[in-house]
């Protein structure tokens, strides 16, 4: 079983528009993160999420991300309105408590933006 | 963002052979660093780790070395095998105090292990 499984491997969205990410890590997960990786570019830290609530974000994370989890299992990120330098690969990650533990990554969601 | 730099965009080579990975850091705050492989359509897979304590940590074929006076880190793959050709991604990490352990990437290095 994976540690960290993402859905919609890819998603198409028009500018503008309102698009959600979804990441279900595996239980005992307690902290959870979001990266992106534009093309051609490096994977770039957005948002860490641990206890409920953001705990530390980006320059990258404006007001049009926002990221939860709403029942426990399901860790979502939301784009408000669709840029086109939006578009990119974005990697949920996961890990456990304690300092040596590495973070687990989902395989990913491209994004398109058309 | 440069803190984290891998120099060598790609690295060629024969199965059996060593392969060594180097990566360079900036930030003197980093004191735990990973190493992850990538292959196409799949996210980062964490292979070994070391933390700034240690300057050696060995896993099967993997060996990372660290060198905190000269901030730079090493991958060692020995003996490399076709199955390691995928991109390799040195991070690193500011343990402790607020940070809630975010990673800090380098560019990748393509690795290709030809039978």
């Amino acid at each position: 079983e994976p540690e960290v499984t993402q859905t919609p491997s890819h998603q198409v969205t028009q500018m503008g528009q309102e698009v959600i990410l979804r990441c279900v890590p595996i239980s005992n997960h307690l902290y959870f993160y979001w990266y992106r990786q534009i093309l051609g570019q490096k994977v770039e830290f957005l948002v860490s999420f641990y206890n409920n609530e953001i705990s530390e974000k980006s320059e990258i994370f404006d007001d049009q991300f926002s990221v939860e989890r709403p029942d426990g299992s399901n860790f979502t990120l939301k784009i408000r309105s669709t840029k086109l330098e939006d578009s990119a690969m974005y990697f949920c990650a996961a890990r456990r408590w304690g300092v040596g533990q590495p973070q687990h990554f989902g395989d990913g969601t491209r994004l398109s933006i058309l | 963002d440069q803190q984290v730099k891998q120099n060598s965009p790609s690295l060629s080579v024969q199965e059996g052979r060593i392969s060594i990975l180097n990566c360079d850091y900036t930030n003197s705050m980093f004191d735990y660093f990973l190493w992850y492989k990538k292959y196409p359509a799949e996210g980062p897979t964490f292979l070994i780790s070391i933390s700034s304590i240690k300057d050696k940590n060995e896993d099967g074929r993997f060996t990372v070395f660290l060198n905190k006076s000269a901030k730079h880190l090493s991958l060692h793959i020995v003996p490399s095998q076709p199955g390691d050709s995928a991109v390799y991604f040195c991070a690193a990490k500011v343990a402790g105090g607020t940070s809630y352990g975010k990673l800090t990437f380098g560019q990748g290095t393509i690795l290709t292990v030809h039978p």
